[in-house]
């Protein structure tokens, strides 16, 4: 059974970098869309962007100039990276599975999110 | 903004049927999946492709679309449904869109 696990700070500090990482246990990072997906408090899941087992990466265009991510297949693990952050970058991030088809875009695992608040 | 619609909350008794909206225009050109999210718990992924139910999933869940509205059913509904439901759909600019979450109570 897949698990995903969500790591890293638990506070930012505003104009910096957010860095999350996120763990693959019981399977293999290869093949599927690996997402991270937020939810602000008060506000519903906003998808921030997705990255393939090769490399490849798209992500949201409201977010596209800030975002990056990376997959690191040895250590089953994909990153997200967030320049600039400001207040509203606060909210709960979760790492997800994603399964890809025409007009179909399904996430069937989830992390159980990692909480980040962005204050001096 | 919320692009895809769904009602903040829905209560309903024990052993009844639960019916939860989600409308957008995005639909009509989409799959829709629907995922449950209890209290403490990871999101769980309970309807995909508009009406497919993963494996181990109850088959009181069902879903169905027509259009731009899409409905998530729970029948026989059981205390250990509340929760909060989210809609989501592909979109061909923002790749994904989730709706803004319902609360059912039961």
């Amino acid at each position: 059974q897949v698990q995903l696990q969500e790591s890293g700070p638990g506070l930012v500090k505003p104009s910096e970098t957010l860095s999350l990482t996120c763990s693959v246990s019981g399977g293999s990072i290869s093949s599927f869309y690996w997402s991270w997906i937020r939810q602000p408090p008060g506000k519903p899941l906003e998808w921030i962007a997705y990255i393939y087992h090769d490399g490849s990466t798209n992500s949201n265009p409201s977010l596209k100039s800030r975002v990056t991510m990376a997959v690191d297949t040895s250590k089953n693990q994909f990153s997200l990276q967030l320049t600039s952050v400001t207040a509203a970058d606060t909210a709960l991030y979760y790492c997800a599975r994603g399964e890809v088809g025409a007009k179909s875009w399904y996430f069937d695992v989830w992390g159980r999110g990692t909480l980040v608040s962005v204050s001096s | 903004s919320n692009e895809l619609t769904q009602p903040p909350s829905v209560s309903v008794s024990p052993g009844q049927t639960a019916s939860i909206t989600c409308s957008g225009d995005r639909l009509a050109s989409s799959y829709v999946s629907w995922y449950q999210r209890r209290p403490g718990q990871s999101h769980m992924l309970i309807i995909y492709h508009d009406s497919r139910r993963p494996s181990g999933i109850p088959e009181r869940f069902s879903g169905s679309k027509s259009g731009n509205s899409a409905s998530l059913t729970i029948s026989e509904t059981q205390t250990m449904d509340e929760a909060d439901y989210y809609c989501q759909a592909w979109d061909r600019s923002t790749i994904v869109v989730f709706g803004g979450g319902t609360k059912l109570t039961v």
